[in-house]
């Protein structure tokens, strides 16, 4: 079975600039949430959707954004980048059904640059 | 305020010395206690669920308890392939989704 995907793997972006990261769930999961690794830091908590609804936003500014669709891939978007938004940037599915629920799997990140 | 320490921040091991890395957890209600392996530039693989104090895991060289404060992941006999950073997150009960880490024990075993 297909993990989660992500991509793009790496992109390089100018400050000010806009981006996109988008995600696939595992098969059968209907929750994705969305993170932030700093090197050297775990993992920060951006945003969590279920059903196409957000059902979570942690502390970041509202240039962040993002949204799930019906076949529950989802899209972060980053608007007017800043340098410090260099990050790897993660994708995690849950099925939040069932007992092993609420176990989060992480896709292998993109790496964002800011310049 | 919900909080997650790990330590130590590094760990340097021979091959077969065991060690054991911890998790102090501060929260208002856990949901569970989650343990991670992240290699560098990738992204965390998941490793365990704990869910109640008292609770214990087990995979391969890897074992994970649980108590009402704090998560041990104990290496037993490790290999250089278990090199890689150990991440512990926690879910409380006022979320399904958020996950809160602490900054990770950085393992590097040498043969």
């Amino acid at each position: 079975d297909a993990g989660v995907t992500q991509s793009p793997t790496h992109l390089i972006k100018t400050r000010g600039q806009h981006v996109t990261l988008r995600c696939s769930p595992i098969s059968g999961h209907k929750s994705v949430s969305w993170y932030q690794q700093v090197l050297g830091q775990g993992p920060q908590f951006i945003f969590q959707y279920y059903e196409k609804e957000e059902r979570g936003r942690g502390n970041f500014p509202d240039r962040f954004s993002a949204r799930q669709f019906p076949n529950y891939s989802s899209e972060l978007n980053v608007n007017a980048l800043l340098l410090g938004d260099s990050a790897l940037y993660l994708c995690a599915s849950s099925s939040l059904l069932g007992g092993a629920s609420y176990e989060q799997y992480f896709g292998p990140g993109t790496r964002l640059t800011v310049t | 305020e919900d909080q997650v320490t790990q330590s130590p921040e590094a760990l340097r091991l021979q091959e077969g010395e065991s060690s054991s890395l911890n998790c102090s957890y501060t929260v208002s209600g856990l949901r569970g206690l989650f343990w991670y392996r992240q290699d560098p530039g990738k992204g965390p693989e998941f490793l365990f669920t704990l869910y109640s104090a008292g609770e214990e895991k087990e995979k391969e060289r890897l074992k994970a308890t649980l108590t009402k404060k704090e998560s041990f992941l104990h290496i037993t006999a490790p290999k250089p392939e278990d090199s890689a950073t150990y991440l512990c997150a926690v879910l409380t009960t006022d979320s399904w989704g958020k996950l809160q880490f602490g900054a990770g024990t950085q393992v590097v075993v040498t043969p």
